[in-house]
Order: structure tokens, then sequence, then C-alpha cells
């Protein structure tokens, strides 16, 4: 399964962009990069995602390398309520057709004021 | 806007007792995921469905746990029986499953084991 690589923590202050990277080299040609963020004690929220083309929707921007091996989320005007656990996925296609969504260990994202 | 719902929210269970958790994934959503997330780390998958079906379960410690989704729709999952080790958030995520599409995560049934 193709895995990814965060940075274990950053920290962003209030009102700058926030630029999350993630490395995923062995991500095959079909398979597609996903973020979710997870605030402390809820479920994984859906942030974005993309496959080759550079992403954006009202939460945040999704560049994708040419090479498709890293990408990078950006939170365009961070605030204090983006401080949480950003996690970085390739979405696998498995033998019986469905998707599997394997997670990493995320980055921790601390939004100072 | 429709949601993944999970019950309990909350389960304090003594080891060696069984415990079941609940899941009523989005309407239409044939694949249904169970995932466990101890403190600190990322979830892991337990167990994939698609509608009834097992498609995963490589990870689901079978000896205590089980996993079912009779009518294809909503899902139990149990321990039996609890060890101290099972404390841990167990999620559950929905999807349609198409190319374009995202899964959806309920908020979570937080275990503790004593």
């Amino acid at each position: 399964d193709a895995k990814t690589t965060q940075p274990t923590s950053m920290d962003c202050a209030e009102g700058r962009a926030a630029n999350l990277p993630c490395n995923h080299s062995t991500i095959s040609g079909n398979e597609y990069v996903y973020w979710y963020r997870q605030i402390h004690s809820q479920g994984p929220q859906y942030i974005i995602h993309g496959l080759k083309n550079n992403e954006t929707n009202e939460m945040a921007s999704l560049i994708i390398t040419e090479d498709r091996k890293s990408s990078t989320l950006i939170l365009p005007h961070a605030t204090l309520r983006d401080t949480a656990v950003y996690y970085c996925i390739v979405r696998v296609h498995t033998t019986s057709g469905t998707y599997k969504y394997i997670f990493g260990t995320g980055t921790r994202l601390k939004v100072l004021a | 806007e429709a949601e993944v719902a999970q019950s309990p929210r909350y389960k304090i269970t003594e080891k060696s007792q069984a415990v079941a958790f609940w899941c009523d994934p989005i309407s239409g959503h044939a694949t249904l995921y169970w995932y466990r997330q101890i403190l600190g780390q990322g979830p892991e998958l337990l167990v994939q469905f698609q509608d009834e079906s097992v498609v995963d379960d490589s990870q689901l410690p079978k000896d205590r746990f089980s996993a079912e989704r009779l009518k294809g729709v909503d899902s139990t999952l149990k321990i039996q029986p609890a060890e101290l080790g099972d404390s841990a958030m167990y999620l559950c995520a929905s999807s349609q499953d198409q190319r374009g599409t995202e899964a959806f995560f309920g908020q979570g049934t937080r275990l503790t084991v004593v």
C-alpha cells in the first residue's frame, strides 16, 4: 500500500497561510491523495482530495507536484479553530473493487494567536 | 447534512466483559469501515464491508473481535472479552466508493477498559 510521510508537528501564526507538506513517492497513477483533519476527540473531517491537478475548495487548496510524489495542503488564512491533526492519505484501490484509506501519524498543526 | 451515526459516544467496561458498538452509515453508502485509533496515533483499519460482505478484515483480531453488517446497512462491532489494550477510539466511516468521492466519518466511540 502507498504510504505517506508528514512532519510530526508545525506551528503557524493566526491569519497566515499554513502549508502542510506530504510525501507519497510510491503512489500509483490512479490513486488519489486525500486530506483529512481531526480536532481533539472528534472523527476525522474531510478537507480536499486530488489526482494530479491542483484543487481548491472553501476550506483549502491542494498542490500536487507534476510527478505526483508529493503534495502540499494550504490553509490560506489559518485561524485558532484550524488547530488539529492533519492526515495526508493515499486512497488505495483494492482487489475487491472498493477503496481503502490508510492513515499515517499525521501532522499536528498548532495555530498561534 | 447526512452524517454517520455511532453509539454509544463513550463506554467504560471491565476487563473480560463483552462490549458492542453500533454504526449507521449515510444512506446509500455501500462501503462501511471500522477503524481503531489508539491515543496519539492515526486510525487503523480493522474491517471493511461492501454491502453485507467483508472485503478486508486482515487487521481484525479475530479471536476477540467480530463485525457484522447483516442487511448491508448498519453495522455492529463486538469485542469479547475486552482487554486493557483495547482502550481506544473506535471510528466508523462510510463512502459511495466511486472515483471522485470521499469517506465520511462518525464521531466515534471512546472505549475505556478498566
